[in-house]
Parts: C-alpha cells; structure tokens; sequence
C-alpha cells in the first residue's frame, strides 16, 4: 500500500523567508512525484513536477532523493500569496496517491 | 476550457435524505475520479472512471455510496441514506491517465454537511 506522510504544520514564516518542507514516501518503486498546492476552501492544484534530476521554478526548488524515499519543497523570498497547504504526491503506477499536506502561513 | 465543474459547490441535507453530486470533466480527458477530503484523513479516493467504465471502487466507504459515469461528460456520486459522517468535501477531478505524468484536474469540489 502506498503511503505519502508529511509534517502538517503549520509552517509560519516571514515575507521574505526560505521555507522548507519535506515529505516521506513508502513506493520505492516510485520514480517521479508531485508538489500540489490548496488554498483555503478551494481544490488541490498542480504546483510543480519532482524527478530524480529536481526541478525549479520561479522561486520554487523541488528535490527528489529516492536513498532515503523523500521529497522536498524550497521556496525562496516567501510571499504572503504562498500561504496555503502544499500535498505531496505519488502518481505510482495506478492513482496519485496524496499527503494530508502541510500548511504554511507567511505573514507580513 | 472551463475545466472540471462540480455541483452544487454547497449541499446541507438531513440525515436519512438522499444526495447526488454532480462532475462534468475535461472533455478529451477519459479518467475521472471521485475524493472526499476531510480534516482527519486527507484526501481519499473514492472511485475511478477511464471511458466511463467504473475502474476501482475499492475506496467506496459502504453500499450508501454510488457512481455512475453514463457518458463522457456527467458523473454523478450518490449517497443514500446519508449520515453525518458523511459531512466532506467531495472532489470530481479528471485526467488524461490514471497515474504517471498528467496529474489530475480537480473540479471546485461539493461540501456537504449532513445534520
């Protein structure tokens, strides 16, 4: 059975500050995830791929270290828009299976 | 596109009533599927479509929950009876394939609160 954890926070931080969060997977099989983000009382969207190369986007570093089955979220210069809850996601070989999500809340 | 629409966006029902959620997805994508999210366990997938052939419904909680997928573009999810228990968030979200590298469209999902 497939299994994403993550710490649910929240992560509370200044404008302007590097946050980082990590999450575990249980699919050692999985070769390539996903970072989800959702707004209060709104659905999850599509944040940003993960592959064993990483990626990078803008202000956001995802990293994907299959020895210890973990992925990671960087942001950069945090934004008060990038308060919500960020998912973690194994699509695996059949569904996306998700993270309960961890919170960040960036204040002023 | 107007993406995934779900209706309605709010539902309060009585316990004992029945209730129909509604999805229209993406056209061209042939997965659907249904989640329910709450605060204690996230989100679950309920069931899944791929060209409107129900795929896994092995999330579906009990026999109160139904979906049929009688076209390429309507789903409806069914509760009946309904129980408090069910009070969530139901999400519809569609793909162009079940896993791997397309993610998933989620529609703007159904509260329900069942009192």
């Amino acid at each position: 059975r497939k299994e994403v954890e993550q710490d649910p926070g929240p992560f509370n931080v200044p404008e302007g500050a590097t946050v980082a969060f990590n999450c575990t997977y249980s699919n050692s099989a999985s070769q390539s995830f996903f970072w989800y983000r959702q707004d209060c009382r709104k659905e999850p969207k599509l944040l940003m791929s993960v592959y064993s190369s990483g990626n990078e986007d803008g202000r956001f570093t995802a990293q994907l270290n299959r020895a210890s089955q973990y992925i990671s979220l960087l942001i950069r210069d945090s934004k008060l828009s990038d308060s919500a809850t960020y998912l973690c996601v194994d699509p695996g070989y059949s569904t996306l299976t998700f993270g309960k999500g961890t919170m960040l809340l960036v204040s002023p | 596109d107007a993406g995934v629409i779900q209706s309605p966006r709010h539902e309060v029902t009585e316990m004992g009533q029945e209730v129909t959620l509604r999805c229209k997805p993406i056209s061209g994508h042939d997965y659907l599927f249904w989640y329910r999210q709450t605060m204690m366990r996230g989100l679950e997938l309920l069931i899944y479509f791929n060209n409107n052939v129900p795929i896994d419904d092995s999330g579906m909680p009990e026999d109160r929950f139904s979906a049929k997928m009688p076209n390429a573009s309507f789903s409806t999810l069914k509760i009946q009876p309904s129980e408090p228990r069910d009070s969530a968030v139901y999400f519809c979200a569609s793909s162009l394939s079940a896993g791997g590298g397309y993610g998933y469209t989620f529609g703007s999902g159904t509260r329900l609160t069942v009192v």
